[in-house]
């Protein structure tokens, strides 16, 4: 089954420990990136990457870091969270930035 | 940049009323357009989409024409039920490949 698998689907954490949010598509997928929703504001996109090692910055990028040394994963990281960070996060992935998305789940975050 | 501005909502509809949620996009060239939705407690998922001036994306009966007059890609259902409540998203890519989303349209449909 074509999935974007994201973990852990729910946290509560601490200001300024650092934590990974994983993403995962079995879809052989280019296209991959992370987004924020927040209420009034709609989905942000945070990083995307459009292959394996290049990432680029969204609209929010401030506070979370990325990486893509595999064309599968995705990981969302930040390195010292603060509570201006508690979100419903969202990873998704496309084969181009031109082709509808695949979203997972999502992960809720409360950084207290 | 690209951009989409979506009709604020909530709306809230009686079962089998006319659906219109708005979207207008600002745009350089003809990208694609997408509608997305979300159901309570899941991610977003495709609902329609269009790839160039004057397409018509279909799907569930809902539909949305990319029209490049108005640049427009108002999302219409003739007659919604209660299992169409959810959130609506209107989004496109930009130039720098970034994807540019609307901010929701809640859809409450009452029996």
């Amino acid at each position: 089954e074509a999935q974007v698998t994201q973990n852990p689907r729910y946290l509560i954490t601490v200001t300024g420990k650092k934590l990974t949010v994983t993403c995962s598509q079995n879809m052989n997928h280019e296209y991959m990136s992370w987004y924020r929703q927040d209420p009034g504001l709609g989905l942000r996109q945070i990083y995307y990457s459009m292959n394996v090692e290049v990432t680029d910055k969204g609209d929010v990028p401030e506070g979370y870091k990325v990486s893509r040394k595999e064309k599968r994963n995705f990981p969302l990281i930040l390195e010292s969270p603060s509570p201006n960070q508690t979100s419903l996060y969202f990873c998704a992935s496309s084969l181009t930035q031109h082709q509808p998305q695949h979203f997972g789940d999502g992960t809720r975050l409360s950084i207290l | 940049g690209n951009s989409v501005t979506q009709m604020e909502g909530p709306v809230t509809l009686s079962e089998e009323a006319f659906l219109t949620i708005n979207c207008t996009y600002t745009a350089t060239g003809y990208p694609s357009l997408f509608w997305y939705v979300q159901y309570p407690g899941e991610g977003l998922q495709l609902l329609l989409k269009a790839t160039k001036a004057d397409d018509k994306g279909s799907n569930k009966g809902f539909e949305a024409t990319y029209r490049k007059e108005t640049t427009s890609f108002h999302l219409e259902k003739g007659s919604v039920q209660v299992s169409d409540s959810a959130v609506y998203f209107c989004a496109l890519p930009s130039r720098n490949n970034d994807m540019r989303f609307g901010a929701g349209t809640r859809l409450t449909v009452k029996p």
